[in-house]
């Protein structure tokens, strides 16, 4: 099945740092990319997502990258706050199965003020 | 989008006994799954829920342990059977409305065995 990785575990940044996260993906016909920001005692929710056709998706402070070839995505949170601490979660899809999302394993994202 | 209520939000329970936690949605779904979060890791998914058929488990998961309800397109059980303390964990429901969709969760059963 699918297996994705996710760099690195933990990242502490500077308020108004940027800050990137990298996944792999092993399944070269993976279509669909997409984060998760998860806070302290709630639930995951989507932040951004991306699929095959582009290489680049944009929505304000945060941007995601795409590289087929290398198989490889990237979350970019430009000038930092402090409430974008959280743990972020990077998922490609099932082989077999689209509906089913393979998650990384998550990076801690500590903003410092 | 998708709203979905699950509960309880956390239970204390003792060795030996099972607890069933709820998922509801607001709107009808074909695919509900099943995850896992232990304490300060990834979710890993235990089960895919079918309505009108068996759950899919994942492998190192089966329906001894986890039995899993789907009666309709709108609401599913996952229980945890005979409970130990490794089995202290979040569980979380979550659908997906497409292909290639946002996944949306439930807020989690934090869940401590005694």
């Amino acid at each position: 099945g699918e297996n994705v990785e996710q760099h690195p575990s933990t990242l502490s940044v500077q308020e108004g740092d940027s800050a990137v996260i990298k996944c792999t993906y092993s399944d070269s016909a993976s279509n669909y990319f997409p984060w998760y920001k998860q806070e302290l005692g709630k639930r995951p929710q989507l932040i951004i997502d991306i699929r095959s056709n582009v290489g680049e998706k944009k929505d304000q402070r945060i941007a995601v990258t795409l590289n087929k070839t290398a198989k490889h995505f990237s979350l970019h949170i430009t000038e930092t706050q402090p409430e974008d601490s959280a743990v972020y979660f990077c998922a490609a899809p099932h082989m077999e199965y689209g509906n089913k999302l393979v998650f990384g394993a998550g990076t801690i994202l500590r903003v410092k003020s | 989008s998708a709203v979905i209520s699950q509960k309880p939000s956390r239970d204390i329970c003792q060795r030996g006994t099972s607890l069933t936690i709820q998922c509801q949605v607001d709107s009808q779904v074909t695919m509900m799954f099943w995850y896992r979060q232990q304490p300060g890791q990834s979710l890993t998914l235990i089960a895919t829920a079918n309505q009108g058929s068996e759950a899919t488990y994942e492998s190192g998961f089966v329906i001894d342990k986890f039995p899993i309800s789907r009666p309709n397109l709108t609401f599913s059980t996952l229980t945890v059977s005979n409970m130990s303390p490794e089995d202290s964990s979040i569980y979380l429901c979550s659908v997906v409305k497409g292909l290639n969709t946002e996944a949306f969760f439930g807020q989690g059963t934090r869940l401590t065995v005694v």
